[in-house]
């Protein structure tokens, strides 16, 4: 079964920590991977994507995930994490000829002072 | 105006009431969704049109109505709704048929169901 799973419901760094969210997935084909960040009352906007090539993608906000097919992860990270990153963030996958995206139940980010 | 636009941003009915919510995109995208958000669940992807054709209703109750009159507008008519429908509705778009399939969101439309 196809799937993605974002197995911590919350994180708490303080602020000028590293960060790391992890996301593995489930999936039949060749994947296309993404990560989403959620403000508070806000939609989902995209940090960046994986298609093909460098197994390392820079994307917005200072944030990078790494491919890694042998471990089936698509892990988020940030070397120095702001206040302003709290938010929520879900990991998704797609393929090429789906455009249907499966999505993981997200990762809330608290940030400390 | 650009991306993709939600209106309104905060909608409260009744059981027995009708209302719409609407979503517009301007990115130029062929494909449109909607998407029910509740709380500590994984987006859950109720309705896709693709040049103005709906092609995914995933087993949506019909309570919820999906209209596309064109590749911009997307609306989702509610009736007799009940309180569990109570969620954050999601509308998105992309382009389909690019290999490419980063969806754009709006806001979205919080709704609560009394």
């Amino acid at each position: 079964a196809q799937s993605v799973t974002q197995p911590d419901i919350h994180i708490t760094v303080s602020e000028g920590a590293s960060l790391e969210l992890r996301c593995n997935y489930s999936y039949g084909a060749t994947p296309y991977l993404f990560w989403y960040v959620q403000s508070p009352g806000q939609g989902l906007q995209l940090l960046l994507k994986y298609f093909s090539g460098d197994t390392l993608v820079q994307g917005i906000k200072g944030f990078e995930a790494e491919f890694k097919r042998s471990q089936s992860s698509f892990n988020l990270r940030k070397p120095s994490v702001h206040w302003s990153d709290a938010a929520e963030y879900f990991c998704a996958v797609g393929a090429e000829s789906n455009y249907q995206l499966i999505w993981g139940a997200g990762t809330k980010l608290i940030i400390k002072p | 105006e650009t991306g993709v636009t939600q209106t309104p941003r905060h909608l409260v009915m009744g059981m027995t009431n009708k209302k719409s919510l609407k979503c517009e995109q301007h990115l130029g995208h062929n494909a449109m969704y909607w998407y029910k958000q509740s709380a500590k669940k994984p987006l859950e992807l109720m309705f896709v049109y693709n040049f103005k054709e709906q092609t995914e209703n995933n087993s949506v109750p019909s309570r919820f109505s999906p209209e596309c009159p064109n590749s911009s507008h997307l609306f989702l008519h509610l009736h007799t709704l009940q309180p569990e429908d109570s969620a954050l509705y999601l509308c998105a778009s992309s382009q389909m048929g690019q290999g490419n399939t980063e969806a754009f969101f709006g806001q979205g439309t919080r709704l609560t169901v009394v």
